[in-house]
């Protein structure tokens, strides 16, 4: 199997507050992981690639502040959106790379900034 | 860069019957994996179909078959006996090997636009 997982699946919070979301590889280690935003009805853009042990790797336009990333084990990565405003809510999935060449994707989560 | 033209942003299909989803790409790289992705309404994105370009004989899963085209670029999605099911967002998507196929690469995947099946029973 290729299982991938995120949690939370909906979140809510306050404008100003982070927020941070988990993508677990279940039943295979990934060395890569990736994080895209896909706003509706658009197709999935990429927002960053991460490597375990090593730093992210941002897409252009996409603030590597404001946007953490942490690939701390084969199976975990996170993403962690600081101080977050409305302009932030919007649909985040996770994958996971299996076999150096498949994308597993996670279930995805709805963040909504108030 | 590679780019992913999906031509048809809706389509429709009986029941049973079967429809073709079209996709082209352009690359300059002679080796690459091309995918086909479904998108349900619960958002989960679900992988339909692998094609390594390297192989000349269509990729099949089930009812799900692809005409791959290498020369012209195309990479047409085959869903026969469509069922209710099968409803959802289906996107092309392409990827790089260029370097070899090693895990840890950071190749990212060029999405299409997606295409919008309807099922009607």
């Amino acid at each position: 199997g290729a299982v991938v997982s995120q949690h939370p699946s909906w979140v809510i919070c306050k404008s100003g507050t982070s927020v941070k979301i988990e993508c677990r590889s279940l039943d295979f280690q990934a060395t890569t992981m990736f994080w895209y935003r896909q706003f509706p009805k658009q197709s999935l853009m990429l927002m960053a690639t991460s490597n375990e042990g090593s730093k992210a790797t941002y897409e252009q336009g996409v603030e590597k502040d404001k946007f953490l990333i942490n690939h701390a084990s084969l199976t975990l990565s996170t993403l962690t959106v600081t101080s977050a405003h409305p302009e932030d809510s919007s649909f985040y999935i996770c994958s996971a790379e299996k076999y150096g060449d498949t994308q597993y994707f996670g279930p995805g989560t709805r963040l909504t900034v108030l | 860069a590679q780019t992913v033209t999906q031509s048809q942003p809706e389509m429709s299909v009986q029941e049973a019957e079967t429809v073709t989803l079209s996709c082209t790409y352009d690359t300059s790289e002679s080796d690459y994996y091309l995918f086909w992705y479904k998108q349900p309404p619960s958002r989960q994105m679900i992988l339909v179909i692998r094609q390594e370009a390297y192989k000349q004989q269509n990729a099949t899963e089930n009812r799900f078959s692809v005409n791959f085209q290498k020369a012209a670029k195309s990479f047409s999605l085959k869903i026969s006996d469509s069922q209710l099911g099968d409803a959802a967002m289906y996107f092309c998507a392409y990827r790089s090997i260029v370097g070899g196929y090693s895990g840890g690469s950071n190749y990212k995947l060029t999405f299409g636009k997606g295409t919008l099946l309807t099922v009607n029973p």
